[in-house]
């Protein structure tokens, strides 16, 4: 995951508050991906993004919004944190040699 | 609702043994099959992709495919402790080439 980062690795928000999550690759790939992972749950797609300011709607998409202006990033937003909210993300990269997709470090998410 | 299917585990195999991995999926318009490794705190990890019915080799590693009875599964010979992780199956959503969905995952632990 050399080419692919994320920001913050880890952050602790309090309920109500917006949060920001940003995921930046250097591998020129046209698709990304915002993940959340929970015990029980597996990994669930929340938005992704298949080029600049074009995004669409995962299976768990209630309460965050993306936006994608440079190839290279794509930002996360909890409009008002809840305690749900609490997960680990990832972002993930994908398109630019096929269907598969490789994954940023995470970011571990706590909302008190 | 697209499903994939993993047996949660714990798999326990010793050292040297075959540890034998399995997924079912519920799409039949699914074309594409991915495992990824993930060790506790970190970031799933690419490790095979099939595309075609029958078997792909890579190392130790051993992907096969069955569309017609929507089964993948992964073989890990001469089974190592640095195996031990958990093994997650994705597979693309036959309507949206470019998106993936994942199972829960299965634990597997190799003893020396």
């Amino acid at each position: 995951d050399a080419g692919i980062t994320q920001s913050p690795r880890h952050k602790v928000t309090e309920t109500g508050t917006p949060v920001t999550l940003r995921c930046h690759q250097t591998e020129n790939h046209r698709y990304m991906y915002w993940y959340r992972q929970d015990p029980g749950h597996g990994l669930r797609l929340i938005h992704y993004s298949y080029g600049v300011k074009d995004t669409d709607k995962g299976e768990v998409s209630d309460g965050y919004s993306v936006s994608r202006s440079k190839t290279e990033d794509f930002l996360l937003t909890l409009e008002s944190a809840t305690s749900s909210q609490t997960s680990v993300y990832f972002c993930a990269i994908g398109g630019r040699t096929g269907l598969e997709q490789y994954f940023g470090p995470g970011t571990r998410l706590t909302v008190t | 609702q697209k499903e994939v299917e993993q047996n949660s585990g714990p798999l326990s195999v010793p050292e040297g043994a075959i540890a034998s991995l399995n997924c079912t999926y519920s799409d039949r318009g699914s074309q594409s099959f991915f495992w990824y490794r993930q060790y506790s705190g970190k970031s799933p990890e690419l490790i095979m992709f099939i595309y075609s019915n029958g078997d792909k080799e890579d190392g130790r590693f051993t992907a096969q495919l069955n569309k017609a009875s929507q089964y993948v599964s992964l073989l890990i010979r001469d089974s190592q402790p640095s195996d031990s992780a958990t093994y997650l199956c994705a597979v693309n959503n036959g309507g949206s080439n470019y998106k993936l969905t994942f199972g829960k995952g299965t634990l597997l632990t190799v003893n020396p």
